[in-house]
């Protein structure tokens, strides 16, 4: 079956923009994580969402939200970009129910000038 | 707080010699581990988890509760296994609550 698939996979914007990233899960799953990932921080939990409600938060910044659809797909955006946004950004689903493996997508990889 | 600590960023070793990954954690409650792998240019993949204690691509696992700690290692470390290695507790308490430690880039050198 089709792996996780994020879109766009490059995106170039500047300081005080806004910007949504898409990520579509394995069909089936209902849990869609979040993450940031940059060479000084490593992986850095964003979110999660499961049937549509977010059950779990990292320590970021209101300027970064989620949510996600009826159809499991998800998103997430970033409001007035900062240069520090800079970074790939991954998602990954699972069957949300317990400790389950996550399958990730390819990632976004978002630039802010 | 939940915390997972890496202390090696980077680790190089020679082919053939044994090599062991480090990861200590505080969390609540009794957290499923996993170890997940990245190789250059694929997508970040689970490796092993502590429940099904198998041997993947020659890794093993131990957790040591009273320690806190789920180290990765590997008797004769390959070329091929070069690659970013994250540890991740998961949060049984908290619904899939994942937090991945910051990474381990371990190289083997030829």
């Amino acid at each position: 079956k089709a792996g996780v698939t994020q879109t766009p996979r490059y995106l170039i914007k500047t300081r005080g923009q806004q910007v949504t990233l898409s990520c579509s899960p394995i069909s089936g799953h209902r849990s869609v994580s979040w993450y940031q990932q940059t060479p000084g921080q490593g992986l850095q939990f964003l979110f999660e969402y499961f049937s549509e409600t977010q059950r779990n938060k990292g320590n970021f910044p209101g300027r970064f939200s989620g949510r996600q659809f009826s159809n499991s797909r998800s998103e997430m955006n970033v409001s007035t970009l900062e240069l520090g946004d800079s970074a790939l950004y991954l998602c990954a689903s699972s069957s949300g129910q317990g400790a389950v493996e996550l399958f990730f997508g390819e990632g976004s990889r978002l630039t802010v000038l | 707080a939940q915390r997972v600590t890496q202390p090696e960023k980077l680790l190089s070793v020679f082919k053939g010699a044994p090599v062991e990954l480090k990861c200590n954690y505080s969390y609540s409650g009794s957290p499923e581990l996993f170890w997940y792998v990245q190789y250059s240019r694929q997508r970040l993949q689970l490796l092993l988890r502590h429940i099904s204690r198998e041997s993947i691509k020659g890794f093993t696992a131990d957790l040591n509760k009273g320690e806190t700690s789920f180290h990765l290692k590997k008797p004769f470390a390959q070329e091929e296994d070069s690659a970013m290695y994250y540890c991740a507790p998961h949060g049984v308490y908290n619904n899939n609550d994942m937090r991945f430690g910051a990474g381990t880039r371990l190289t083997v050198k030829p």
